[in-house]
């Protein structure tokens, strides 16, 4: 069965560094996503993403967060300069449409800022 | 303001008993999803069901149940003769046609199924 595929399921980092998180999203889905879950937190959204650009972003999506379609195959999350609270469980997801079209979810990767 | 709200925290129960998973939710479209995911300690997110506004009928799948009433916004879940393999957090789910597939996350429900 397809799924979202996520590397790497942990990453711990230096706060200030620069971090990528990879995603490999179902082949033939055209809308990509990233969440966030704090810890003991609810998930929370953060971009989607559609014909290569960004179609809709939260306010926690800020300048120091970005997204990218590299090539036909990965969709990535940069955190440029990383803080103590972004530490959390991000979660890449896609779907085939929009208008409600269930997402599904990778299995996250758990970012650890130190 | 919360748009969905799953006011039950924590919920334990003993294998084989039943136990329902309350949401509620609040939107201003009149046309929106509704979805349940399953997050079990391993910490993915599993897709359980999606509901569209326009359709109140009530599903079965197994085990699992789904109660969905306009009336009250609310769209609760039902899993009958629990089981261990249960246990995990439940979220729903809110998406509303205006906003694009733009999730929003209830808080949770922590279910645990004691042997």
């Amino acid at each position: 069965e397809p799924e979202v595929t996520q590397t790497p399921s942990h990453q711990v980092t230096q706060m200030g560094q620069e971090v990528i998180l990879r995603c490999v999203p179902i082949s033939n889905h055209l809308y990509f996503y990233w969440y966030r879950q704090i810890l003991g937190q609810k998930v929370e959204f953060l971009v989607s993403f559609y014909n290569n650009e960004i179609s809709e972003k939260s306010e926690i999506f800020d300048d120091q967060f970005s997204v990218e379609r590299p090539d036909g195959s990965n969709f990535t999350l940069k955190i440029r300069s990383t803080k103590l609270e972004d530490s959390a469980m991000y979660f890449c997801a896609s779907s085939v449409g929009m208008g409600g079209t269930e997402a599904f979810f990778g299995q996250g990767t758990r970012l650890t800022v130190v | 303001a919360q748009k969905v709200t799953q006011a039950q925290t924590e919920i334990s129960v003993v294998e084989k008993e039943d136990v329902t998973l309350d949401c509620v939710y609040e939107t201003r479209d009149t046309t929106y999803y509704l979805f349940w995911y399953k997050q079990p300690p391993s910490g993915e997110l599993v897709f359980l069901i999606r509901r569209n506004s326009f359709d109140e009928q009530n599903e079965i799948s197994g085990r699992y149940s789904w109660n969905f009433q306009k009336s009250t916004s609310s769209f609760n879940f039902t899993i009958t003769a629990s089981q261990v393999v249960d246990s995990a957090v439940y979220f729903c789910a809110l998406s509303e046609a205006g906003t694009g597939n733009q999730f929003y996350f209830g808080t949770g429900t922590s279910l645990t199924v004691i042997p």
